[in-house]
């Protein structure tokens, strides 16, 4: 069966240093992958999705990046951190050829 | 752009009773419509899908109906308990690869 860790599981960051969040996916292979924050109190918001190693849709322009160095990583990344990024960070992808999403335990990110 | 609304932040009703929460959107025309649970801390969990080409499906006390007309999709959860109460987000996919959420639905139960 598939599974999805994510870690860290909380972080706790000052405005302006970098950010890197891993998501990897095991019981799957090339697997569609997708990134999505959540502020406190408000829905799901795609930030990107890859349908493959290398491949990336950026769906909201800002000051995070996301990258696919294998089949089964996603990780997403920022240069310098924003109060604006504070959020809770969920990785998810689609369980088996369905289309439903199944998510990772997310990380909770607060910039200070 | 694309949108959904869900048509109220919160819903608060009795135990025993059908919660109906509303899921609308406008400029998509999704090849699928699903539902999903979300309890605090958590990521979602998913509940039901339903096809452009389908009306209604259920799942034990669950019932969804998709109107593509309408633009709209109703889930409900009959004989409510308090352990019902959650965040129940719907979200929009289509030919691409991309699912897009709303914003949710916050649902209480009380006893």
């Amino acid at each position: 069966s598939q599974t999805i860790h994510q870690w860290p599981a909380t972080l706790v960051q000052p405005v302006g240093s970098p950010l890197s969040l891993e998501c990897t996916v095991e019981g799957t292979s090339n697997p569609n992958l997708y990134w999505y924050r959540q502020a406190a109190g408000r829905g799901l918001q795609l930030l990107f999705y890859s349908v493959g190693i290398g491949q990336i849709s950026s769906e909201v322009p800002q000051n995070l990046s996301a990258s696919r160095p294998q089949d089964r990583q996603f990780i997403l990344s920022s240069k310098k951190l924003l109060l604006s990024d504070s959020g809770f960070y969920l990785c998810a992808a689609p369980i088996g050829l369905a289309s439903e999403q199944y998510f990772g335990p997310g990380t909770r990110l607060t910039v200070t | 752009s694309q949108k959904i609304e869900q048509n109220s932040e919160a819903l608060n009703i009795q135990e025993g009773k059908t919660a109906t929460l509303t899921c609308n959107y406008t400029n998509y025309s999704p090849a699928y419509l699903q539902w999903y649970r979300q309890d605090p801390g958590r990521g979602p969990v998913f509940l039901l899908l339903i096809r452009e080409n389908e009306k209604e499906k259920r799942k034990e006390r669950l019932k969804v109906t998709f109107d593509t007309t309408l633009k709209q999709s109703l889930f409900h959860i009959t004989a409510s308990q308090p352990a019902d109460s959650a965040t129940y987000l719907c979200a929009l996919g289509g030919s691409a690869s991309k699912i897009i959420f709303g914003s949710g639905t916050r649902l209480s139960i009380r006893p």
